[in-house]
């Protein structure tokens, strides 16, 4: 199985400000990698896919990048709606893996 | 807009069989390229990938619940159901289902449904 490990656990950040939350896979992923957002009592929301993505009805604050094994998800000017928890997902092969997530606080 | 519904008992014995179904509305659940599957999240926790499965195919599922679960479709109903037996505590999560699109990840998800197992 292919383990995914974000970084950080926790981040703390202001709005208006910009983010960078890490991804990284035991062994390459090539770019299927998504990224979702997922805010307490709700299902979780696709933002980005295979890597880069931007996914349909997304805003343009969110960009992701990289490959292979070491992917980033950035956000920028940072909005109240933004704080969440933020997951990545392989989905090179099955079984599908997760990473533990990351939590946005203000 | 295709939306999903996750449904069944949202309380299970330990040891007996969680059940739940996951209902597909405006779209047919054999639509060519569309994928279903079950993701899991205990209180509190991250999220699990249970298994997967296209209508006509073979479902995959996590090694880590292999030996219990069972992923089905029923395309009279336009249905798709997970069954995992010999349940324990460590089962009780909210039970998503969602849809991929082959070579994409999941953009739909249904609301999810709280199980809890009780001793």
């Amino acid at each position: 199985d292919v383990q995914m490990t974000q970084s950080p656990s926790t981040l703390s950040a202001s709005v208006g400000g910009r983010v960078t939350i890490t991804c990284r896979a035991s062994q390459s992923v090539n770019r299927w990698l998504a990224w979702y957002q997922q805010k307490p009592g709700k299902a979780p929301e696709l933002l980005i896919y295979k890597a880069s993505g931007l996914h349909s009805g997304v805003p343009s604050r969110f960009s992701g990048s990289g490959s292979e094994t070491e992917f980033t998800l950035t956000i920028s000017s940072l909005q109240p709606d933004d704080f969440a928890t933020y997951y990545c997902q392989q989905y090179y092969n099955y079984p599908f893996t997760f990473g533990q997530g990351t939590k946005l606080e203000i | 807009q295709l939306q999903l519904q996750e449904s069944g008992p949202g309380l299970v014995k330990s040891s007996e069989t969680l059940s739940l179904t996951c209902s597909v509305s405006s779209a047919s659940i054999s639509s060519n390229n569309f994928y279903w599957g079950w993701i899991r999240q205990p209180p509190g926790k991250g999220l699990e990938w249970i298994g997967t499965i296209y209508y006509s195919g073979n479902p995959y599922y996590n090694p880590s619940l292999k030996s219990r679960v069972t992923i089905s479709v029923d395309t009279s109903k336009n249905q798709f159901s997970l069954k995992l037996n010999s349940v324990t505590a460590a089962d009780t999560a909210v039970y998503y289902c969602a849809r991929f699109v082959g070579g994409s990840p999941y953009d739909i998800w249904g609301r999810g449904t709280l199980v809890t197992v009780s001793s």
